[in-house]
């Protein structure tokens, strides 16, 4: 059974610019959250989306949003990227709200 | 609203040692409650987690949490640490109701595992 898949790996970018991350999450879950990890503020929740909803947010500016398709894959896009943006962003799909699946994280790097 | 305070932001022993993780919750309701570890440039693997069922848990490499609800903790323990098991661990708890989808994380304990 396929992992969560994030894509792409690693990207950098300049300020200014904006990005979209892919998540793939595991066959048959329709729960999709974000979160970004950074050392000095850890991990912190962005957005949950299920069934093409957006079910819980976190506390992040409107420069980050994100979307859910039918086939549960996710995409989350950061416009006007700032240096502070540079984190490791991590999607986790889960079943039944009991347990989230992570992936292995998109590395963003502004500069 | 959840939160997770977990103590020690750095944990050392000695391979063989015991393994002590600290965590403590904050939960108006019943939580959910789990241990990832992240080793470095990787994403999270679940260690084990709570679900209201038996209060010891016990998840994968021999690790284990207790839930003692009048302590309100869930700490991590293994008997006898590997050097595999280097890494940064995190606690995480559930929201509640709407927000089940919502994981609230303590900020960390790297652990080091000397020979």
């Amino acid at each position: 059974k396929a992992g969560v898949t994030q894509t792409p790996r690693y990207l950098i970018k300049t300020r200014g610019q904006q990005v979209t991350l892919s998540c793939s999450p595991i066959s048959g879950h329709r729960s999709v959250s974000w979160y970004q990890q950074t050392p000095g503020q850890g991990l912190q929740f962005l957005f949950e989306y299920f069934s093409e909803t957006q079910r819980n947010k976190g506390n992040f500016p409107g420069r980050f949003s994100g979307r859910q398709f039918s086939n549960s894959r996710s995409e989350m896009n950061v416009s006007t990227l700032e240096l502070g943006d540079s984190a490791l962003y991590l999607c986790a799909s889960s079943l039944d709200d009991r347990e989230a699946f992570f992936g292995q994280g998109t590395r963003l790097t502004v500069v | 609203a959840q939160s997770v305070t977990q103590l020690g932001s750095h944990v050392s022993v000695s391979e063989g040692a015991l393994v002590l993780l600290r965590c403590n919750y904050s939960s108006s309701v019943p939580p959910y409650l789990f241990w990832y570890v992240q080793y470095p440039n990787q994403g999270l693997q679940l260690l084990l987690k709570y679900t209201s069922a038996a209060t010891l848990v016990k998840g994968i490499n021999g690790f284990e949490a207790e839930f003692k609800k009048s302590e309100t903790s869930f700490h991590l323990t293994k008997p006898s640490a590997h050097m595999s098991d280097a890494a940064e661990y995190f606690c995480a708890v559930t929201g509640s109701g709407t927000s089940y989808g919502k994981l609230t994380f303590g900020q960390g304990t790297i652990l080091t595992v000397h020979p």
